[in-house]
């Protein structure tokens, strides 16, 4: 069974970066059946969906946080990482790693337990 | 605010069927995209419910179903039961974002 894991700091001061990873167990990240996105959810509300990685490197980021996201993976550890520059409070929330289906509509059918990441001085 | 549009609510005592709407519009669900669904129980990650527009995954009750029409989707709960009290989303994807989006998420409450 794929197991995700989210970690990193859970508190990041105004202005300066989030980065988070996710260690993906009991399944490969270089796999071409997959694609490894990032949702987040800001506390008491909706899904907002981030961006995913395709094993042959390609990107893709809703464009309203495009400027700021950068998605990459290290292979040798299996993993997948996030990072979102120049953060503020809005982006304040439970940031999900998921596994996502290839595919223009792919759905995700594996998702970490959730990280919160509260954006505080 | 997300391009598709789901109640905030829905509510119905045990036993009953409710029903749960995702409104999109041309740019995506009335483009062809399929439509998957998600549960969310309270403190945990989403769980994917119903996959490309009407099919479930393994484990999941068969009293959970789902449809899809026009620029619209449904999902649909029968047998309404206390542990089916959960947020649910849908999701689809949208050529005017050139990527995935979730719906507004609707809270369920068994009465």
């Amino acid at each position: 069974q794929l197991h995700l894991q989210e970690s990193g700091p859970g508190l990041v001061k105004p202005s300066e970066t989030l980065s988070l990873t996710c260690t993906v167990s009991r399944g490969s990240i270089s796999s071409r059946s997959y694609y490894w996105g990032w949702i987040r959810q800001p506390p008491g509300k909706g899904l907002e969906f981030i961006g995913t990685f395709y094993y042959n490197g390609a990107t893709y980021y809703n464009p309203s946080l495009k400027s700021r996201v950068t998605i990459s993976v290290d292979t040798s550890k299996n993993q997948v990482s996030l990072k979102l520059t120049s953060v503020t409070a809005a982006d304040t929330a439970v940031y999900y790693c998921a596994r996502r289906a290839a595919g223009t509509t792919g759905y995700f059918d594996n998702w970490g337990q959730g990280t919160l990441v509260s954006v505080s001085s | 605010q997300s391009v598709m549009t789901q109640p905030p609510s829905v509510s119905g005592a045990p036993g009953q069927r409710v029903t749960i709407s995702c409104t999109g519009s041309s740019s995506n669900i009335g483009a062809g995209y399929d439509v998957h669904w998600y549960q969310q129980l309270p403190g945990t990650a989403p769980k994917l419910l119903i996959y490309g527009n009407t099919n479930r995954p393994s484990g999941v009750p068969d009293r959970f179903s789902a449809s899809k029409s026009g620029t619209s989707a449904s999902l649909a709960i029968t047998g309404l039961q206390a542990e089916d009290e959960a947020d649910y989303y849908c999701q689809s994807y949208d050529t005017s974002l050139s990527g995935s989006v979730f719906g507004e998420g609707t809270k369920l409450t068994v009465l």
